[in-house]
């Protein structure tokens, strides 16, 4: 079956430890994405790739940094840096062209940074 | 600002009732994407719209594209426990882009009680 999966579903981490997020995906889609979200908001975007080796930032990129080496795997790290770490983190892909493509989701990360 | 104003922020209705869900747009709408999220879970494509006075229909959930006012609804006939969840619009506002990037609503929280 093809999809997105994102691993751990639960991730505790202390303060000021860097920590990585993984995101797969087999749908073979060149576009990815990284969201988070806090209760009561929408979707905010981290980072996108269009392609591999080649990534930008959105709206909320400070913080956190992603790697896109394989087409498949799109990790988001969250670093030291982040000031209000503790989120859902959802990764999608989608494929690329402007056709009346969804984005598919992964089933999300849930990270509590104490 | 909030480009995408999702209303009412929350919606409890009886099993049985019908339903509807507004998103507004302050930008111009080149495709209007909705998705469901059951909490903590990943989101689910309902449907996709993107042509003026568009209507599309999946079982008991119909969305509408109004182009000039900038506006999608999204209509639930004879709600059941099923239909409850989070319900998001996406917005995509950048014509002809290959990346499909979409800008979220902050999403409706319907509860369906028995």
């Amino acid at each position: 079956d093809g999809g997105i999966t994102q691993s751990p579903k639960y991730l505790f981490r202390k303060e000021g430890q860097n920590v990585t997020l993984s995101c797969e995906q087999n749908l073979n889609h060149d576009a990815m994405y990284w969201y988070r979200q806090d209760p009561g908001q929408g979707l905010r975007l981290i980072y996108y790739s269009q392609i591999v080796n080649d990534f930008q930032k959105g709206d909320i990129a400070e913080g956190y940094s992603v790697s896109r080496e394989k087409k498949e795997s799109f990790p988001l790290t969250v670093t030291s840096a982040q000031k209000n770490p503790t989120a859902f983190y959802l990764c999608a892909s989608r494929a690329t062209g402007t056709g009346p493509y969804e984005q598919y989701f992964g089933p999300g990360t849930r990270l509590t940074v104490t | 600002s909030q480009e995408l104003e999702q209303s009412p922020q929350s919606l409890i209705v009886q099993e049985g009732k019908n339903l509807t869900i507004n998103c507004t747009s302050s930008k111009t709408l080149y495709g209007l994407y909705w998705y469901k999220q059951k909490y903590g879970e990943g989101l689910i494509f309902l449907m996709m719209l993107q042509k003026g006075g568009e209507e599309k229909s999946h079982e008991k959930i119909t969305a509408k594209l109004d182009e000039k006012k900038q506006q999608s609804s999204l209509h639930i006939t004879a709600s059941q426990p099923s239909h409850a969840g989070i319900y998001l619009c996406g917005a995509l506002h950048d014509r002809g882009s290959t990346l499909g990037r979409l800008y979220f609503g902050r999403g409706t929280q319907l509860t369906v009680w028995p």
